[in-house]
């Protein structure tokens, strides 16, 4: 069983460019969340996800960031004109679904690392 | 609102003595708690979590953490330590009213363990 899968593990941009994220999440779960880590800081929440659905986006920079988890596909976080300041390296996590209401862990992918020249 | 605390920065142990990593969290209500490891260039592997029942919650390669309410701590610790624990520890909470189903994370630990 293939865990969190993620790509590009590394990507470089320039000033102003897009970067685009995908996160394939662990077969057989539905909940898809993105977690942003700066250098020695701590993962912060951006999104969580479900099929077609964004669920809490109250991480979320209000401009530029955006994020999708479509029917049929990965997951994707966008980053439009990105600036310096974006460079982080951006974890991807899925959960199965709880019928019972209490949380299942998350697991995680390998990350992204973001370098914004 | 919901926060958690990892006080030390890095914590240094020698091979074959005890760990303990510390973790002090604050939720409105009641909490579910984690322990995440995470190696370099690596994404976080989990550990273990709290949930309810036990106080003493056994997880992964023997790490082991107990839940204290009264002094809203969870802190993760192993009886002997291995150099290959050597990495970066971090601890999560999850409110269980309203606190949806984000992790809010520590800062992170950083254990060295030496020969």
């Amino acid at each position: 069983n293939a865990g969190v899968m993620q790509n590009p593990r590394h990507l470089v941009r320039r000033r102003g460019q897009e970067a685009r994220l995908r996160c394939s999440p662990m077969k057989g779960h539905s909940h898809v969340y993105w977690y942003r880590q700066l250098p020695e800081e701590g993962l912060k929440f951006m999104v969580y996800l479900q099929k077609e659905n964004i669920i809490d986006e109250s991480g979320m920079p209000k401009e530029r960031f955006s994020a999708e988890f479509p029917k049929e596909g990965p997951s994707i976080l966008r980053i439009q004109q990105v600036v310096r300041g974006d460079s982080a390296a951006y974890f991807c996590a899925s959960s199965p679904l709880s019928g019972t209401g209490v949380p299942n862990e998350q697991y995680f992918g390998p990350g992204t690392r973001l370098t914004v020249t | 609102a919901q926060s958690v605390a990892q006080p030390e920065d890095q914590v240094n142990v020698a091979e074959g003595n005890p760990l303990t990593v510390k973790c002090t969290y604050s939720v409105s209500g009641n909490p579910y708690l984690f322990w995440y490891v995470q190696y370099p260039n690596r994404g976080l592997q989990f550990l273990l979590k709290y949930i309810t029942g036990d106080n003493l919650v056994k997880g992964s390669y023997g790490f082991e953490a107990e839940f204290n309410k009264s002094q809203t701590s969870f802190h993760l610790k192993k009886p002997s330590a291995l150099v290959s624990d050597s990495a970066l520890y971090f601890c999560a909470v999850r409110d269980r009213a309203g606190g949806g189903n984000k992790l809010t994370f520590g800062t992170g630990t950083q254990l060295k363990v030496e020969l």
